[in-house]
């Protein structure tokens, strides 16, 4: 196993567009998280799926946001109408226990200009 | 609300020598997990150590170990005989699955 998996690793788009980011988690792991991290700070929790079960969604998430993880494998994450405001960098992690924390994507950096 | 509170927004230590990076907790669940992880410039983060909160002794790994304060909600990182290759983020986060996360202290190493 190669690890969490996350594609494309830069995305730049215009304002107002859709995007989607795919997550390859580990195989074993059946939790997969979204953070958002922006400049300077930490990461931000979005949602976590067990399974292909969306346990939990940020308050802070709008409408804009979704997430899925058909079959409990990959997942995809779509922005609609991307704002500014958006711009992060988008990571994904996965876990099997939470004792032994997560592991981490290389991120989807995305930009809209 | 749960918070993470890392005071220090940068760190600088000289090569081979120890330093201490602080953190502090806020947290209403009676289980949880406290976690250090190392984010590399343009690298992915990395777990460095992990404690159980039901766990009175202090995790080691290597030359990395905490000081675990319960009481004081408190979860220090201690890097011994420091490298270059400790220069990054570190981040500390609680939770159980959902993490809550500080916003980090920059460790610079000086040769």
């Amino acid at each position: 196993d190669t690890g969490v998996s996350q594609n494309p690793r830069h995305k730049i788009t215009k304002r107002g567009q859709n995007v989607t980011f795919r997550c390859d988690p580990i195989s074993e792991h059946n939790r997969l998280y979204w953070y958002r991290q922006t400049l300077g700070q930490g990461p931000e929790f979005l949602t976590y799926f067990q399974n292909e079960a969306q346990l939990e969604k940020s308050r802070l998430l709008s409408d804009r946001f979704s997430a899925e993880r058909p079959k409990g494998s990959f997942s995809t994450l779509e922005i609609q109408r991307t704002e500014q405001g958006d711009s992060a960098m988008y990571l994904c992690a996965s876990s099997l226990e939470a004792a032994r924390g997560y592991t981490f994507g290389s991120g989807t950096r995305l930009t809209v200009v | 609300a749960q918070t993470v509170t890392q005071s220090q927004p940068e760190m600088s230590v000289q090569e081979a020598e120890t330093v201490t990076l602080s953190c502090t907790y806020d947290t209403s669940e009676s289980d949880y997990y406290l976690f250090w992880y190392k984010q590399p410039p343009s690298r992915q983060m990395i777990l460095v150590i992990r404690q159980e909160a039901y766990k009175q002794q202090n995790a080691t790994e290597n030359r990395f170990s905490v000081n675990f304060q319960k009481a004081a909600k408190s979860f220090s990182l201690k890097i011994s005989d420091s490298q270059l290759g400790d220069a990054a983020m570190y981040f500390c986060a609680s939770g159980n699955y959902q993490l809550i996360w500080g916003a980090g202290t920059k460790l610079i190493i000086k040769p």
